[in-house]
């Protein structure tokens, strides 16, 4: 069946840091994939989507290239920030039955100052 | 704005008592959602419902109640036959069902901390 592996966290950088979190997929057909953020004591929020392969979502300096080859969809930025503290999940979504959608287990990203 | 309210933001429920969390949504989205969420854990699905007076089990369904009786609200009753209740509740909508909803993704609430005492 579908699903979505994530790497563990929790990742620990220093304010300025690269950030890259890996995220893979397994699906039977032509899944969107996507990246959420929740913040402390908070809901989900759409960080990024991409609809199709090679496609690149992009949102607030984040960045993840929907790769078909390695069914991948990696979340990367190139200077964190202190406010980027959170968990971050990835998902996909078939669509072909029902919009259900398949979540990782979540990353938790801690930048220090 | 548009958006999903959940409401409580926390709750607390004695040992064999019903409660129900509600959802309202006036995004004039399609179809709602209820996810159950763990420490250290991603989301597991509980019910989920395309369209008025229609709703379909998630993986962890038992233990659970929903209705569905106007497009804007879909509340979630935890009910005694859920012997681990304690956890984070999250709603969530998207616009429709097929093709679109799954390219713009989900809108979440800001969940209901759920806690037996």
């Amino acid at each position: 069946g579908d699903s979505v592996t994530q790497m563990e966290g929790p990742v620990t950088l220093s304010e300025e840091a690269f950030l890259t979190i890996n995220c893979t997929y397994t699906a039977t057909g032509y899944p969107s994939l996507f990246w959420y953020v929740q913040y402390p004591g908070e809901g989900l929020q759409l960080l990024l989507k991409a609809t199709k392969a090679d496609d690149k979502g992009s949102n607030k300096g984040f960045e993840a290239t929907y790769r078909k080859e390695t069914t991948s969809f990696h979340l990367e930025k190139g200077s964190v920030q202190v406010s980027d503290s959170a968990v971050y999940f990835c998902a996909l979504s078939e669509g072909y039955n029902f919009n259900k959608f398949y979540f990782g287990s979540g990353t938790k990203l801690n930048v220090k100052p | 704005d548009g958006g999903i309210t959940q409401s409580p933001k926390y709750l607390f429920r004695k040992e064999g008592q019903n409660v129900t969390l509600s959802c309202e949504q006036n995004l004039n989205h399609d179809a709602m959602y209820w996810y159950r969420q763990d420490p250290g854990q991603g989301l597991r699905l509980i019910y989920y419902s395309q369209i008025v007076n229609d709703f379909q089990k998630g993986d962890i369904a038992e233990g659970y109640s929903v209705s569905r009786e106007k497009k804007e609200s879909f509340p979630l009753t935890v009910t005694s036959a859920q012997k681990n209740p304690t956890a984070f509740y999250l709603c969530a909508s998207s616009i429709d069902i097929q093709a679109e909803g799954n390219r713009v993704g989900y809108t979440f609430g800001s969940g209901t901390r759920l806690t037996v005492v």
